[in-house]
C-alpha cells in the first residue's frame, strides 16, 4: 500500500517549456487535489477532482491544467512554464466525509529557469 | 480577508515543554473542520488532528491536543512534553464543504517550531 505517489521528485525545467506532473493513489479515494507550496507558505489549491472525471479550479490555477485519467490518477500540466511556477508540488487524495482524510504525496520540487 | 491565520512565524522552546501554537479562522459555514499538519524537513506532510465544529469536545492525539474555542473562531495546537523530533514547520487547515460534500482545505502560513535541548 503505497498511499500517493507523485512522479518526479526533482524537475527543472526552462522557461516555455511544458510538462506534466503525475500522481496516483491506491487508496481507492474519490477526491483528488493539487498545491503548490512557495517558500515560507501554507499550501495552495490549484485543482481538485471530487471525482472521477470531474475537475475543479482552486484558488490558483492560472497557467495549470488537469487531467482526472481514472480514479487513481490525477495529473497536472504546465503548458508553458514560468519561473513564477517554481515551487514544490503536493498532491492529495480523500475520501469525502472521513475526518482525517487528506493524505499527501511526497511532492515534486519544480525549478522553472 | 484570510481564512487561516497563524500569528507566530517561529517560536523556540525548550525540550519537555508544553508548546501551544496558535491559529484563528473565519467563515460563515456552520459545518467545518480544523486540521493541523506537521512539515518536518524532509518535507513530507504529516496528518496530527483535526476537530469538527459540531464536536463537543476538544480533539486529542497522544501528546497532541486541539484547544477548540468555537466563539473565539480559534483552533490552537498544544503539544505537551515537546520532544527534538517535533521540530518542523505546523501548519493549520480548514476544511470547507463545496459541490455536493467536495471538500478544500485552506491552509495558514505555518509557524516554525524548534525545540531547544
Amino acid at each position: 500500500n503505497a498511499g500517493v505517489t507523485q512522479t518526479p521528485k526533482f524537475q527543472v525545467l526552462k522557461t516555455g517549456q511544458s510538462m506534466t506532473l503525475q500522481c496516483a493513489q491506491d487508496m481507492n479515494h474519490n477526491s483528488m487535489y493539487w498545491y503548490r507550496q512557495d517558500p515560507g507558505m501554507g499550501l495552495r489549491l490549484i485543482y481538485y477532482s471530487a471525482s472521477e472525471g470531474t475537475t475543479d479550479k482552486g484558488e490558483v490555477p492560472n497557467g495549470y491544467n488537469v487531467s482526472r485519467l481514472n480514479k487513481r490518477e490525477f495529473s497536472l500540466r504546465l503548458e508553458s512554464a514560468a519561473p513564477s511556477q517554481t515551487s514544490v508540488y503536493f498532491c492529495a487524495s480523500s475520501l469525502a466525509g472521513a475526518p482525517d482524510t487528506q493524505y499527501f504525496g511526497p511532492g515534486t520540487r519544480l525549478t522553472v529557469l | 480577508a484570510q481564512k487561516i491565520t497563524q500569528t507566530q512565524p517561529g517560536m523556540f522552546v525548550q525540550e519537555k515543554e508544553a508548546v501551544t501554537l496558535d491559529c484563528t479562522y473565519d467563515t460563515s459555514d456552520q459545518s467545518y473542520g480544523l486540521f493541523w499538519y506537521k512539515q518536518p524537513s524532509s518535507g513530507e506532510m504529516i496528518f496530527l488532528i483535526y476537530q469538527g465544529s459540531y464536536d463537543e469536545q476538544n480533539a486529542t492525539e497522544g501528546r497532541y491536543s486541539l484547544n477548540f474555542q468555537k466563539a473565539r473562531k480559534s483552533a490552537n495546537l498544544v503539544i505537551s512534553a515537546s520532544q527534538l523530533g517535533d521540530s518542523a514547520m505546523y501548519f493549520c487547515a480548514m476544511r470547507e464543504f463545496s459541490n455536493f460534500g467536495n471538500e478544500k482545505l485552506t491552509f495558514g502560513t505555518g509557524t516554525r517550531l524548534t525545540i531547544i535541548p
